[in-house]
Order: C-alpha cells, then structure tokens, then sequence
C-alpha cells in the first residue's frame, strides 16, 4: 500500500524559471494538502484540494503560485517566474477525511526547491 | 487566528534522561491536537491524536497528554533512536492543521 507519492525530491530551478511539483496521495484518498517548510521553520499550509476544486487557498501567495487536482492525475503545484525566497521544502499529504473534520494527515517526502 | 507555539525549540538528552516538550495553543473550537515527528530530509510521520483535555496516549517512550490550553509531549528514557524533531498541531474550524516551529531533539548515547 503505497504512502504519498511525491516528484521530484529535488528541484534545482534559476530565477524566473517555472516549477512543477507532482503529488499523487494515497490510495482511496481524495483529500490533498500542500504545506511548504522554509530552513528552520514550520510548516505552513498553503492549499487543500478534492479531485477538480480548490477548497481552501487561505495560505497561498496571490501571484505565481497555483495548485490543481484534476479528475485523473496527481495533484500538482506550480510556481511560476521563481525567485529566491521559493527555495524550500514542499510537502503534500492526504487524508480520507472520514468523519468530516481533517483528520491524520499522512506526508510525503516532500520535494526540495532550490532556486539559483 | 490559530496559534501553536512550541517550546523548547531544542533539547539536548543523555540516554535514558526524561523530559518533557510542551505545546502551547490558541484556537477557538479545538478539533484535535496532533503530535508528529520528522527526521531530517522527511516528511512528518503521524504520532497521536488528541481530542479532549485529560486525554492521554501512549506510544513506546512517548506519551502525550492534553490540557485546555496546552498537549505536553513526555518521552520516558529516550534512546538516541528518539533525536528527531517534534511537531505539535492543532485541527480548528478550518480545512487544515495549524504546526508548530517544532522541537528538535537529539539523544546522545
């Protein structure tokens, strides 16, 4: 039973270029969150989606970021014309979300931006 | 808006020394209050759910407990296996969990 799944684990980007970070959750999940953690600090939440709708954006940046989770795909988060405060840890996790309420959510890996 | 705060940020332990990590909160209308542990280059690993004060869970060395105000996170003869850092966080009436800054804790043999 495979956790959550995120590509890649390392990107390496120069100022102004894009970056794509996949996220597939687990299986029978359809509750993602993305959650972006700078050196030494906690992590803070950015965005939760169900397949095909942004519930909650409260977190993310108004310009250059955006997340989406289409009917069939992982999940994904986009970071346009990127700058060096990008630089950091993205985790996504995902939850079956059961009772109506968050609930456990179970990470990935994570994926580490480093921008030039 | 939901406040966690964590303290101490960093924990130096012997083997085998006691202690305690705190977690202090503000929300209105707390859900749950989680405990997760990272290690370095990871992704947070679930611990506990905490969802009424003077509930208690027990895990190994880990057990955490939860007041109105604050979840205390005791880790009982610690081995260098435990260094690794603690993430407090609080479920309100949001979409998401609230973390901590975290304690980083390292158990040396």
């Amino acid at each position: 039973n495979a956790g959550v799944m995120q590509n890649p684990r390392h990107l390496v980007r120069r100022r102004g270029q894009e970056a794509r970070l996949r996220c597939s959750p687990m299986k029978g999940h359809s509750h993602v969150y993305w959650y972006r953690q700078l050196p030494e600090e906690g992590l803070k939440f950015m965005v939760y989606l169900q397949k095909e709708n942004i519930i909650d954006e409260s977190g993310m940046p108004k310009e250059r970021f955006s997340a989406e989770f289409p009917k069939e795909g992982p999940s994904i988060l986009r970071i346009q014309q990127v700058v060096r405060g990008d630089s950091a840890a993205y985790f996504c996790a995902s939850s079956p979300r059961t009772g109506g309420g968050t609930g456990e959510l179970f990470f990935g890996e994570g994926s580490r931006l480093t921008v030039l | 808006e939901d406040q966690v705060t964590q303290s101490p940020e960093a924990l130096r332990l012997q083997e085998g020394e006691s202690s305690s990590l705190n977690c202090s909160y503000t929300v209105s209308g707390l859900r749950g209050l989680f405990w997760y542990r990272q290690d370095p280059g990871k992704g947070p690993e679930f611990l506990f759910t905490l969802y009424s004060a003077g509930e208690e869970k027990e895990k190994e060395r880990l057990k955490a407990t939860l007041t109105k105000k604050e979840s205390f996170l005791h880790i009982t003869a610690p081995k260098p296996e435990d260094s690794a850092t603690y993430l407090c966080a609080v479920e309100a009436a949001g979409n998401k969990l609230t973390f901590g800054g975290g304690t980083r804790v390292l158990v040396k043999p």
